[in-house]
């Protein structure tokens, strides 16, 4: 059983650019997570999906960036104009649907963005 | 989820055991404590979580407080590999709670040889 891929794994972009980070889950997952770490910080939760619904967005700036989660295909994070404080590690997470244990995640080897 | 406490940095020699300590003091009668680690330049990793009792696995040995207050990570054997940011969680398994993980700075640990 594959883990979760994230593509591509370092991505360059100018300011002012758009980025796009794909995120597929492990087979069997429905629930999918981003989460961005800028550099020498902690891991921010930006937001949460499910296939077609964004259920939780409360940790994403408000405006430039989107995701979303198609019935088929990958996971898209969407970042427009790019700026240089976008440039950071960005980690995608998936999980089953359980119940009682509060969830674990499992996560990718992240997108390294860097803006210049 | 409620909040935990760690220390910001640990050392340990290769091939000892390592303890690493989280209160959680505020801890709710739902919330199961999860352990996640971070290895350089990778995303993180799921460890071991708990509710109660003390659980083992592959990785690791989770120990927990009787009055669930605290709890430590026990690696039986450090080895290099295991030098890595780890973060204690707290998360609600009431309802199937699906939410985000709420990563505090964890204990970088340091393995020397």
């Amino acid at each position: 059983n594959a883990g979760v891929m994230q593509n591509p794994r370092h991505l360059v972009r100018r300011r002012g650019q758009e980025a796009r980070l794909r995120c597929s889950p492990m087979k069997g997952h429905s629930h999918v997570y981003w989460y961005r770490q800028l550099p020498e910080e902690g891991l921010k939760f930006m937001v949460y999906l499910q296939k077609e619904n964004i259920i939780d967005e409360s940790g994403m700036p408000k405006e430039r960036f989107s995701a979303e989660f198609p019935k088929e295909g990958p996971s898209i994070l969407r970042i427009q104009q790019v700026v240089r404080g976008d440039s950071a590690a960005y980690f995608c997470a998936s999980s089953p649907w359980t119940s009682g244990t509060g969830g674990e995640q499992y996560f990718g080897p992240g997108t390294r963005l860097t803006v210049t | 989820d409620a909040k935990t406490t760690q220390p910001n940095s640990m050392e340990s020699n290769e091939e000892e055991p390592v303890h690493l300590p989280c209160n959680h003091s505020t801890i709710s009668g739902t919330d199961y404590i999860h352990w996640y680690r971070q290895l350089p330049s990778q995303g993180p990793e799921y460890v071991i979580h708990g509710l109660t009792s003390n659980v083992n696995n592959r990785m690791a040995s989770l120990a927990i407080a009787e009055d669930r207050k605290s709890s430590t990570l026990i690696l039986h054997r450090a080895t290099l590999r295991d030098a890595a940011v780890y973060y204690c969680i707290l998360r609600d398994g009431y309802g199937g709670s699906q939410g985000n993980l709420i990563f505090g700075k964890g204990t970088k640990l340091s393995v020397k040889p």
